[in-house]
This record gives C-alpha cells, sequence and structure tokens, in this order.
C-alpha cells in the first residue's frame, strides 16, 4: 500500500537559513506525483511543489527546492534562506497514478518553526 | 478568483444529526475529493470523484455520503454524526493531467457534541 513518511514532527531553523524537511514515500506504481503543501496556523492549504516520478530533474519553485532521490524513495523539501512567515505545517503527498485524480495519500506533516 | 468555495466555515452538531458540507468549485476541473485532517494524523480521503455522476470510496468513508450531479459541486453529507467525525474537512479539486495540483478550499471545522 502507498505510504508517506513524515519522521521530523517539528524543526526549528534560524531565519535566512535553509532547512530540509525529511519525506519518504512507498509505493509499487512506476508512474505518481510528489507534492508539498503548506498549511499555516490559518489553515488553508498552499501547494508549494510538485515532482513527477519520471522528472530527472529536481523540481524547483523560486526558494522551493525538491531534492528528489528515486531509488531511496525519498522526497525531501528543501527551503531557502527561511522567513519568519515560512513557520507553519508542511505536509508530503502523494497522487496514486502519474494524472490526477485528486486521490492524494499524505504524511502526517512536520511543523516548522522560524526564529529571529 | 474563488476557487474552491466550502461551506460552512465552523458547523456544531448533536450526536445523530445529520447535515451537508457544501463544496463549490469555478475552474471547471474534472476532479473533485473530500479529506479530513485529525491532529497528528494528516489528511485522509473520504471520497473522490473524477467526473459528473462518478464518484468513489476513500480511505475513510463510513458515515458519510457523496453525489456529484454537476462538475462544480461535490456535496458532503453525515448521515447521523458521531462524535468521532469531529474534525476538519477539506475539499479540493485537480484538473486532469500530470503535474496538475490540488486546490483546496479553506476547510470546515466540524464539532459533534
Amino acid at each position: 500500500a502507498q505510504k508517506i513518511t513524515q519522521t521530523q514532527p517539528g524543526m526549528f531553523v534560524q531565519e535566512k537559513e535553509a532547512v530540509t524537511l525529511d519525506c519518504t514515500y512507498d509505493t509499487s506504481d512506476q508512474s505518481y506525483g510528489l507534492f508539498w503543501y503548506k498549511q499555516p496556523s490559518s489553515g488553508e492549504m498552499i501547494f508549494l511543489i510538485y515532482q513527477g516520478s519520471y522528472d530527472e530533474q529536481n523540481a524547483t519553485e523560486g526558494r522551493y527546492s525538491l531534492n528528489f532521490q528515486k531509488a531511496r524513495k525519498s522526497a525531501n523539501l528543501v527551503i531557502s534562506a527561511s522567513q519568519l512567515g515560512d513557520s507553519a505545517m508542511y505536509f508530503c503527498a502523494m497522487r496514486e497514478g502519474y494524472f490526477g485524480t485528486d486521490k492524494l495519500i499524505f504524511g502526517t506533516g512536520t511543523r516548522l518553526q522560524v526564529f529571529p | 478568483n474563488a476557487g474552491v468555495t466550502q461551506t460552512p466555515k465552523f458547523q456544531v452538531l448533536k450526536t445523530g444529526q445529520s447535515m451537508t458540507l457544501q463544496c463549490a468549485q469555478d475552474m471547471n476541473h474534472e476532479y473533485m475529493s473530500w479529506y479530513r485532517q485529525d491532529p497528528g494524523m494528516g489528511l485522509r480521503l473520504i471520497h473522490y470523484s473524477v467526473g459528473a455522476g462518478i464518484t468513489d470510496q476513500g480511505e475513510v468513508p463510513n458515515g458519510y455520503n457523496v453525489s456529484r450531479s454537476t462538475t462544480e459541486d461535490f456535496p458532503l453529507r453525515l448521515l447521523s454524526a458521531a462524535p468521532s467525525q469531529t474534525s476538519v474537512y477539506f475539499c479540493a479539486s485537480s484538473d486532469r493531467g500530470e503535474d496538475t495540483e490540488a486546490f483546496f478550499g479553506q476547510g470546515t471545522r466540524l464539532t459533534v457534541v
């Protein structure tokens, strides 16, 4: 069965430093998509970045990058130059199959706190 | 741009009551789904739909019904509310495609007493 594991319940990082949030996944599918979402204290889910299983290059979106290691089944989120506004819950998620069905499997999340 | 709109934002129910959580999207997305978020457990899929008239169960469907008569709307019905259904509920939609993200509504915080 597909599964997402986030082993870091909480992380602290100083402002302007980089931080890596870990995510490992388990699937027998050859085609899948990996997502990271941010959930601030206000509660909404904000899409950050996507990586497809066939993408050879790591995805990047501004200060966010995804360190995709397919053989190790890991999809870590790297946030560079952390800002106070990055304090939030971060969820890693996997989509079953390659095309959208909205069937996302989520990890339990990592709470990131950025301090001055 | 409205995106995905959920109503209500907050709701308190008594055990045994029924209600419908509304979800509407204006992006003409084919795919819609409902998730619940409980502390320490991330989001779990309740039901999903790949188009009007087509629905299927997710990981935690018991106690919930859905239907999709139009592309835009995907209501979630609680048949007989139980305290175990106290949660935050999210509706999401996405377009067909390999790298399409799911757009989420603002969530509905439901408390069953």
